[in-house]
């Protein structure tokens, strides 16, 4: 079965430090991958997304950026964090269309609060 | 279409009386629709699905109902119990890479 990892699970960060935050996925291949932010008591909102090695689409312009150096590892960067870049972060794939999988699974989110 | 940025409407029911959530989706052209549950601090998970050839969908105490006419989505929640409080999210695919995610509905559920 597959499953999918976020870390940390909560991360204290100053403004102006550099942030990683890292999702792995086990038990498929190939898949498309999503990183949301989420505000406390908000809806989700899609960051970036993904549907192949080194291949990145943004949909938000902002200081973060998103890398997949490897199939089922996706990365969640930012230079210089603001404190606006505080919130809920989650994970997400989904399999390829045609196989009629297209359900989006979460990981379990890192809680990001900039102080 | 996408509202990140609204607060959740609640729904508040009674233990044991059954629940409705209700959600308008935007595309016509949308063939596929989940529902997922999100319980605070965890991420959002899985709970039903239905095809744009379907009118409705039954799974344990959870019905989902489609009417493409007016583009509204329904869950329902049979037996409510104290677990279901969560924020409950419709999205909605056109066949494309992304998914598109209603505002939520955050259910309350008073014992």
């Amino acid at each position: 079965s597959q499953t999918i990892h976020q870390w940390p699970a909560t991360l204290v960060q100053p403004v102006g430090s550099p942030l990683s935050l890292e999702c792995t996925v086990e038990g498929t291949s190939n898949p498309n991958l999503y990183w949301y932010r989420q505000a406390a008591g908000r809806g989700l909102q899609l960051l970036f997304y993904s549907v192949g090695i080194g291949q990145i689409s943004s949909e938000v312009p902002q200081n973060l950026s998103a890398s997949r150096p490897q199939d089922r590892q996706f990365i969640l960067s930012s230079k210089k964090l603001l404190l606006s870049d505080s919130g809920f972060y989650l994970c997400a794939w989904r399999g390829l269309w045609f196989r009629g999988k297209e359900t989006q699974y979460f990981g379990p989110g890192t809680r990001l609060l900039v102080l | 279409g996408e509202s990140v940025g609204l607060h959740l409407p609640t729904l508040s029911v009674q233990e044991g009386d059954n629940s409705i959530i209700n959600c308008a989706y935007s595309n016509s052209a949308s063939d596929y629709f989940i529902w997922y549950k999100q319980e605070s601090g965890k991420g959002p998970q899985f709970i039903i699905d239905i095809r744009s050839n379907m009118d409705k969908r039954q799974g344990q105490r959870v019905t989902v109902l489609l009417n493409k006419t007016v583009k509204h989505l329904s869950l329902q929640i049979a037996a409510t119990q104290p677990g279901d409080s969560a924020v409950y999210f419709c999205a909605e695919n056109t066949g494309g890479f992304k998914t598109i995610f209603g505002a939520g509905t955050r259910l309350f559920v008073k014992a």
